[in-house]
């Protein structure tokens, strides 16, 4: 079975400071590790993913995640962070199988101070 | 190319009615999964189809159903509704092979229903 933690429901900073957004994952298999964006009142957006490739994987908007699998984590990290980045962050994990099976986390709200 | 679109945005309903939400996929897609988000949480799978069949899904019971047609366009019926149904409702379209999981999806704007 398969399962994501998103370690904070809500993560406030100051603009221009780092944003860092945790997230453990469970899987039995290689799992795809996936981070979307859903700003209020917009569709869910894909900002990266991981797909057993590179286990740093850069995203848009300066987002970029790494993969460790000894620390079962795909924490999101953003160096600076933008006005415009306030919004809800979804990790997203997916195991291979005979249909594509996606667990959501529950959600972190990211929360950017001027 | 057109993204993925749901119709209707808003819905209303009361508790017994039925009702059929639809999804779009975006072009060249063969595959749609639903999606229900209730207020504050994370999107919970209800279903995938795939060239027109259900090959996957979640802990939703048989009073959600769905459709899939030959132009990957898709239905979601829900009966019987109850007041626990209220939520905003995504559809997801994706490429390739069945079960690839490192398919991206791309999601619709969603249909928030209402439950009175």
């Amino acid at each position: 079975a398969q399962s994501v933690t998103q370690l904070d429901s809500h993560v406030s900073v100051s603009e221009g400071t780092p944003v860092l957004l945790r997230c453990n994952y469970s899987s039995s298999y290689s799992p795809s590790l996936f981070w979307y964006v859903q700003h209020p009142n917009k569709g869910l957006q894909l900002l990266l993913k991981y797909t057993s490739a590179a286990t740093l994987v850069k995203g848009i908007n300066g987002f970029e995640a790494e993969f460790k699998k000894s620390e079962t984590s795909f924490h999101l990290t953003k160096p600076s962070a933008h006005m415009s980045d306030a919004a809800e962050y979804f990790c997203v994990v997916s195991d291979p199988g005979g249909y594509q099976k996606v667990t959501f986390g529950t959600g972190t709200k990211l929360q950017v101070i001027p | 190319e057109t993204g993925v679109t749901q119709s209707p945005t808003h819905l209303i309903k009361t508790r017994g009615q039925q009702v059929t939400l639809r999804c779009s996929s975006q072009s060249g897609h063969n595959t749609v999964s639903w999606y229900q988000q209730a207020l504050g949480q994370g999107p919970q799978f209800i279903f995938q189809y795939y060239r027109e069949e259900e090959n996957g899904r979640g802990n939703f019971p048989p009073r959600f159903s769905g459709l899939q047609f030959p132009n990957y366009s898709s239905e979601l019926n829900v009966n019987a509704l109850e007041l626990d149904d209220s939520a905003l409702y995504l559809c997801a379209s994706s490429s390739g092979l069945a079960g690839g999981s490192t398919d991206t999806q791309y999601f619709g704007p969603g249909t928030r229903l209402t439950v009175l």
